[in-house]
This record gives structure tokens, C-alpha cells and sequence, in this order.
């Protein structure tokens, strides 16, 4: 079983939509969360980052944390033809060692 | 400021040959990481590096081995290259672990 799963999709959604996309894991030691946006052929960038249980909002972007269902998930508002892109999760225990990622949603935004 | 610069960005090898692909940061970041990406795998961590001089195993380091020499520059050595380390690999570091890393742009793989 991998530590971290998520549905690779392909998700694809009309422009102004709202995106919910979604990863669970097996490991409750999972402390720190994050996610990534990953465009063709470039490297991951940060989108946003959490530590335990809650939501943290940054402009059309919520990351929300339920470490009881080992659930996470990054809503993306008002969603633009720029948000295309391969979404990715990565979760750490406390030490922040290593991060464990998903293997990415693909999302399509159409104009 | 480049942020992580990789070299190669592109390479064909031939099974059983050696390279070496260079990672540089100019953020003065103490950690650094190789990952490889293949499709339906995601992201799993080779090798990574906690500062100048160290190094530790990641998820999948057989085959590689790496190099911490200088704070800017992290080396994933492939002593004598396999199909089946035919991927992308993505070099990243961070300041602190917990607040995300800065990946660089990838060095596509080929080994025939």
C-alpha cells in the first residue's frame, strides 16, 4: 500500500468552476502537508503548506487537513485556464525528513 | 537569483555508463534532495542532504550515490546506468523542511 494515494484523474472543469481536489493517507504520524503545482515538463511549485488539522486559506486556494479521516484537500475558487496543471500532495512526520508525495491530479480548465 | 539550477537538462545514456548530474542553489539553503518522477509512481526521494558534508538514504537510493561538497551544489552520481533509471529527476532544497522546498526545472533521463 502506498503511504500516499490520490486519484491521478484527468479532472476537467469549466473556467469560474470550484476545484476540489483530494488525497488520503495510511501513515497517522503525518504532521506537516502540503501541495504543489506541477506545469508540463517544469518542475513542482509550492502552493501551500499546513501543519496538523484545520484550514488554511490563500487567495482563491483553501488547503484543508482531517487527520481523523487521513484526509486532505485543495479547493481552488473562480478556477482559471492557468490553473491547468498536475496538482501534487506531499505529507512528512514530525521530523520533516521526508516528504512522501502523490502521484498527482491532472487538471484541465476550460475557457 | 536562478533559485535550483540542474544540469543536464537532457541525457541519453548507454546501459552500463556513468554520469553525474549537477544541482546548484544560490538561496543559501541548508537541505537538498533528488527525486525521480515516473508516471504513476510520482515523486520518491533518492538521496538527500541536511548541510555541507552530509548525506542519507531516501526511498529508493540503490544504484546512486551523491555528493555534498559545497552548500550550493548537491552531485547524483549513476555509477553504471540501468533501463530501468530511465526518468526525470528533479533536484530541490529548502530552508526549513516544513515550509516547502524550491525544485529545479528536471534533467530528463534516457538509458538505452
Amino acid at each position: 500500500q502506498k503511504e500516499v494515494e490520490q486519484d491521478p484523474g484527468p479532472l476537467s472543469v469549466p473556467e469560474g468552476a470550484i476545484v476540489s481536489l483530494n488525497c488520503t493517507y495510511s501513515n497517522s504520524a503525518f504532521q506537516y502537508f502540503m501541495w504543489y503545482r506541477q506545469y508540463s515538463r517544469k518542475g513542482p511549485e509550492l502552493l501551500m503548506y499546513t501543519y496538523s488539522s484545520g484550514n488554511k486559506e490563500d487567495g482563491r486556494f483553501t488547503a484543508q487537513v482531517d487527520k481523523s479521516s487521513k484526509y486532505i484537500s485543495l479547493f481552488i475558487r473562480d478556477s482559471q485556464p492557468s490553473d491547468s496543471a498536475t496538482y501534487l500532495c506531499a505529507m512528512s512526520d514530525h521530523t520533516g525528513n521526508q516528504f512522501y508525495f502523490g502521484t498527482g491530479t491532472s487538471l484541465t480548465v476550460i475557457p | 537569483n536562478a533559485g535550483v539550477t540542474q544540469t543536464p537538462k537532457f541525457r541519453v545514456l548507454k546501459t552500463g555508463q556513468s554520469m553525474t548530474l549537477l544541482c546548484a542553489q544560490d538561496m543559501n539553503h541548508e537541505y537538498m534532495y533528488w527525486y525521480r518522477q515516473d508516471p504513476g509512481m510520482g515523486l520518491r526521494l533518492i538521496h538527500y542532504s541536511v548541510g555541507e558534508g552530509t548525506t542519507a538514504k531516501g526511498e529508493v537510493p540503490d544504484g546512486y550515490n551523491v555528493s555534498r561538497l559545497k552548500k550550493q551544489n548537491f552531485l547524483l552520481g549513476l555509477e553504471s546506468a540501468a533501463p530501468s533509471q530511465t526518468s526525470v529527476y528533479f533536484c530541490a532544497s529548502t530552508k526549513d523542511r516544513v515550509y516547502g522546498y524550491t525544485f529545479g526545472s528536471g534533467t530528463r533521463l534516457t538509458v538505452v
